[in-house]
């Protein structure tokens, strides 16, 4: 069974500034797609960013960045000039084979003015 | 688009009535899934239809928890009868399983309390 292991539980950062958050997985597949997702208040379930294992380079969407290292089994979310509204909770999830998303256990991240 | 909708936003209900959770997926999604959120066990899929039949129902924690997919527009997970540790966040999402990556968009939850 896939696990996704999200090790820090809380983060803040100044508005304005870059953080990044961890997460790390297991599995056996070699063939998997993995996925941050942001939970603001709202409590809607937001999808930021997605990786396919098969590519190498590492996908960005505007001041959203990963760093995919397959081999260590690492899949980090960089945040760059982090705003007010990234306020959230943020779940890592996997997706190999059987179309089950696994997610962590989510890091809450606050945006200090 | 409107995305994934779900009803109602909120319940609350009392241990051993029965309780209906409502979800339409994206249009031209083939694929739903439900989950529950809590605070001790975080984010658990429940079950997943794809094309309408039910396909992986292991999530489902017992008999009391049953769900339908009548038709591609519509779901429904039902409780009965409810436990107060029944209370969480049920979400509903969709997905186009098929066509590449298959990311799952989600609902805006339903909140349930069981007292």
């Amino acid at each position: 069974a896939q696990t996704v292991t999200q090790s820090q539980p809380e983060m803040s950062v100044q508005e304005a500034e870059t953080v990044t958050l961890s997460c790390t997985y297991d599995t056996s597949e070699s063939n998997y797609y993995l996925f941050w997702y942001k939970q603001p208040p709202s409590r809607q379930m937001i999808l930021v960013i997605r990786q396919e294992a098969y590519k190498q380079q590492n996908a960005t969407e505007n001041r959203f960045s990963v760093n995919f290292q397959k081999a260590a089994k690492s899949f980090s979310l960089k945040i760059s000039d982090s705003q007010l509204g990234d306020t959230a909770m943020y779940f890592c999830a996997f997706r190999g084979s059987n179309y089950k998303l696994t997610f962590g256990k989510g890091t809450l991240l606050t945006v200090n003015p | 688009d409107a995305g994934v909708i779900q009803s109602p936003r909120h319940e609350v209900t009392e241990m051993g009535q029965e309780v209906t959770l409502r979800c339409k997926p994206i249009s031209g999604h083939n694929s739903l899934f439900w989950y529950r959120q809590t605070m001790m066990r975080g984010l658990e899929l429940l079950i997943y239809f794809n094309n309408n039949v039910p396909i992986d129902d292991s999530g489902m924690p017992e008999d009391r928890f049953s769900a339908k997919m009548p038709n591609a527009s519509f779901s429904t997970l039902k409780i009965q009868p409810s436990e107060p540790r029944d209370s969480a966040v049920y979400f509903c999402a969709s997905s186009l399983v098929g066509m590449g990556v298959y990311e799952q968009y989600f609902g805006p939850g339903t909140r349930l309390t069981v007292t």
